[in-house]
C-alpha cells in the first residue's frame, strides 16, 4: 500500500516553455501533498504544501506564479514549471500524506527529473 | 542553525560492521520523527518511524531523545545492499511538513 506515482519521470525542455509534473496517490487519499526540490548533493527542500481544493502554501522563496500547483482531487496534485530556464533543472519530488496517517508519514513519488536546456 | 544536522559521512564500512548514525534538531515542537533512506537518483523511501520509547525493526534500531533533540539509527550487520544515503527527518511544528537533514552517506564494502 500506499505508493505515489509520478509522471512523467524525466523531461528535457527548451528554455521559455512550461512543464506539468503530476503525482499521483494510487491505493489511497490525501488531502495533503507535498512538492519538493533536490539539487545535486544537497537535501530535499520544501517548495510547497498543496491541500485538496485549496490554494497551495507556498514556502519562503518560493515563486507561486512561477510553480503552480493544482490539487484537485484527493489524488492528484499538479506542478507547473511556467517558463523554465536552465536554473529550474532539478529533481522534482511530491510526496502524500495519507487521510487515516496519525503519524504524519509522508510517502513519496519516485520523481520527475527536469533538464531545462 | 540548521534545523536539522546530520554528519555528512560518509561512512565506509565492511560487511557485517554496526554502524550508527546522529541526528539533532533544533525545534522542541516537533512531534513526528522518521528515518528514510535515499538511493542515488531515486526519491527517499521511509525507513523507520521514531517512536519516544524508541523502536527496532530487524537490524535497525532507531532511538529519541526528546530532552536533548537527539535522534539515532543503529544498522547491524552492515549489508552491501545498505548502502544509501540516510536521511533524518523530523515535522515541523505543523505537524504535517518535514523537514530533512542533508543525509548521511553509508557505503558498505565487502
Amino acid at each position: 500500500g500506499a505508493v505515489v506515482s509520478q509522471h512523467p519521470s524525466w523531461v528535457i525542455c527548451k528554455s521559455g516553455t512550461s512543464v506539468k509534473i503530476e503525482c499521483r496517490s494510487l491505493d489511497f487519499q490525501a488531502t495533503t501533498m507535498f512538492w519538493y526540490r533536490q539539487f545535486p548533493k544537497q537535501s530535499l527542500m520544501l517548495m510547497a504544501t498543496s491541500n485538496e481544493g485549496s490554494k497551495a502554501t507556498y514556502e519562503q522563496g518560493v515563486e507561486k506564479d512561477k510553480f503552480l500547483i493544482n490539487h484537485a482531487s484527493l489524488t492528484l496534485s499538479t506542478l507547473t514549471v511556467t517558463s523554465a530556464h536552465p536554473e529550474d533543472s532539478s529533481f522534482y519530488i511530491c510526496s502524500a500524506l495519507p487521510l487515516a496517517n496519525t503519524y504524519y508519514e509522508q510517502f513519496f513519488g519516485p520523481g520527475t527529473r527536469l533538464t531545462v536546456l | 542553525r540548521k534545523e536539522v544536522e546530520q554528519d555528512p559521512g560518509p561512512f565506509n564500512v565492511p560487511e557485517g560492521a554496526t554502524v550508527a548514525f546522529n541526528c539533532t534538531y533544533s525545534n522542541s515542537a516537533s512531534q513526528s520523527f522518521f528515518w528514510y533512506r535515499q538511493d542515488c537518483r531515486k526519491e527517499p523511501k521511509l525507513l523507520m518511524s521514531v517512536y519516544s520509547s524508541g523502536n527496532e525493526d530487524g537490524r535497525f534500531t532507531a532511538q529519541l531523545n526528546r530532552a536533548s533533540q537527539y535522534i539515532s539509527l543503529l544498522i547491524r550487520d552492515s549489508k552491501l545492499s545498505d548502502s544509501a544515503t540516510y536521511l533524518c527527518v523530523v515535522s515541523s511544528g505543523g505537524y504535517n511538513k518535514l523537514i530533512f537533514g542533508a543525509g548521511t552517506r553509508l557505503a558498505v564494502h565487502p
